[in-house]
């Protein structure tokens, strides 16, 4: 069974703080990763995705990739209050599917 | 204006009745996913298609039904046979040559009573 695991959170971070996010999965076949938002009754939305080790920056968000730990992280540097939503993890395995976690609730304290 | 279309976004049926989601895209995707979010929970993938006239069961199929006749749709029908059909419905749609990340439509929120 392959599994991609999120702590639930709430996470909970002061106004322009940086809020670090986690997600470890099982499957080291895995290839691609993935990082969605999902607002509270809204749908998820893509914000980052990284396929080799190391980081990529895309604005106030950096995505951290360690294949070997199998873990991948999210960090949101300047947390605003309209970053608090909750944060989906997703990995591609090698097939066409993506393993979604149960999400990780960020709270962006004013 | 490119997009994944979810129709209708609430849905409300009694039990018993079969009922069908629909999801469209104009991204020219080729593969196209339906999962199922309840309360607090990931997402779980009911069905997933990588071409015209062709899908598969995921993790949940049991109770739903889908059809892939045109690249554009893949609507989903939730069957009778489905024990607790109250959810969040998610489409979403990918580019298999661009490296699978994928786009989810709005969601349709289906209560039965």
């Amino acid at each position: 069974q392959k599994e991609v695991e999120q702590n639930s959170g709430p996470l909970s971070v002061p106004e322009g703080a940086i809020a670090s996010l986690n997600c470890t999965y099982s499957d080291r076949g895995s290839q691609s990763f993935f990082w969605y938002r999902q607002y509270s009754g809204k749908s998820p939305e893509l914000i980052m995705f990284i396929y080799s080790n190391g980081d990529k920056e895309d604005g106030r968000f950096t995505a951290q990739l360690n294949k070997a730990s199998q873990y991948v992280s999210l960090l949101i540097r300047d947390s605003q209050p309209s970053d608090s939503a909750t944060y989906l993890c997703a990995v591609k395995d090698s097939s066409y599917k993506l393993i979604f976690g149960s999400g990780t609730r960020l709270l962006v304290r004013p | 204006d490119g997009g994944i279309t979810q129709s209708p976004k609430y849905l409300f049926r009694k039990e018993g009745q079969n009922v069908t989601l629909s999801c469209e895209q104009n991204l020219n995707h080729d593969a196209m996913y339906w999962y199922r979010q309840d309360p607090g929970q990931g997402l779980r993938l009911i069905y997933y298609s990588q071409i015209v006239n062709d899908f598969q069961k995921g993790d949940i199929a049991e109770g739903y039904s889908v059809s892939r006749e045109k690249k554009e749709s893949f609507p989903l029908t939730v069957t009778s046979a489905q024990k607790n059909p109250t959810a969040f419905y998610l489409c979403a749609s990918t580019n298999r040559d661009r490296g699978y990340e994928q786009y989810f439509g709005p969601g349709t929120r289906l209560t039965v009573t």
